[in-house]
């Protein structure tokens, strides 16, 4: 079958470091995305990741290692404005994203 | 530059009543479109998919149906609907074949059946 597997909620502290970390297992892999989204609002795009490595965006970084069915996205600088649940979405073999229940982040000052 | 619009925001509906939300693409050709709806707490789940005019693939049994009348339009309906029914329903759209088939989304629809 087809898993995501994330934390269900996370706290940080305003200007440290958080990484996020997912795991998965999919019917075929074509990239795998990273997802923010505020409560109450729709999921905006953050980053994609089709080959292994690191994939930097300003205050943002994904890690995909795709022999492991892992990934990370690291969240520098940490604002209070990052506090939203990131959702983790491979996709399988149909072009078809996966979602997970998403990781709550909250940080405080 | 692409934007995407459903409508409306916010719904309060009593069991058995119908439904329709509205979903409009600007700025681009034969999308790929979808309808996702997320329980709380819980992950989206893909309802429909549409890659063409009265083109729509159901991904599970339910309630609901979908039509996409125009290139750019996609609606989601139901004649009665039931407690299990509510949730925040999401439009979005694609381009499969241009970069990594990102998704788009609207801004939600937030049904709550009573």
């Amino acid at each position: 079958g087809q898993n995501i597997d994330q934390p269900t909620e996370m706290t940080a502290t305003e200007g440290a470091i958080v990484q996020i970390n997912c795991t998965y297992q999919t019917s075929g892999f074509n990239g795998l995305f990273w997802y923010q989204q505020h409560a109450g609002e729709a999921p905006t795009f953050l980053s994609y990741n089709v080959l292994d490595g690191l994939e930097e965006k300003g205050r943002f970084s994904s890690f995909l290692s795709r022999s492991k069915g892992y990934s990370y996205l690291l969240l520098k600088e940490l604002q209070m404005k990052d506090s939203a649940s990131y959702l983790c979405a491979p996709q399988d073999s149909n072009y078809q994203l996966i979602w997970g229940a998403g990781t709550k982040l909250i940080i405080k000052p | 530059s692409q934007t995407i619009h459903q409508w409306p925001a916010t719904l309060v509906q009593p069991v058995g009543s119908p439904l329709s939300l509205e979903c409009t693409v600007e700025g681009t050709s034969n999308p790929n479109l979808y309808w996702y709806r997320q329980a709380a707490g819980r992950g989206l789940q893909l309802l429909f998919y549409s890659v063409g005019i009265g083109q729509i693939s159901s991904e599970v049994p339910q309630n609901l149906s979908a039509s996409r009348p125009q290139d750019r339009q996609f609606i989601l309906s139901s004649k009665k609907l039931l407690l299990s029914d509510s949730g925040f329903y999401l439009c979005a759209w694609s381009v499969l074949g241009t970069g990594s088939g990102e998704l788009f989304f609207g801004e939600g629809s937030r049904l709550t059946v009573l």
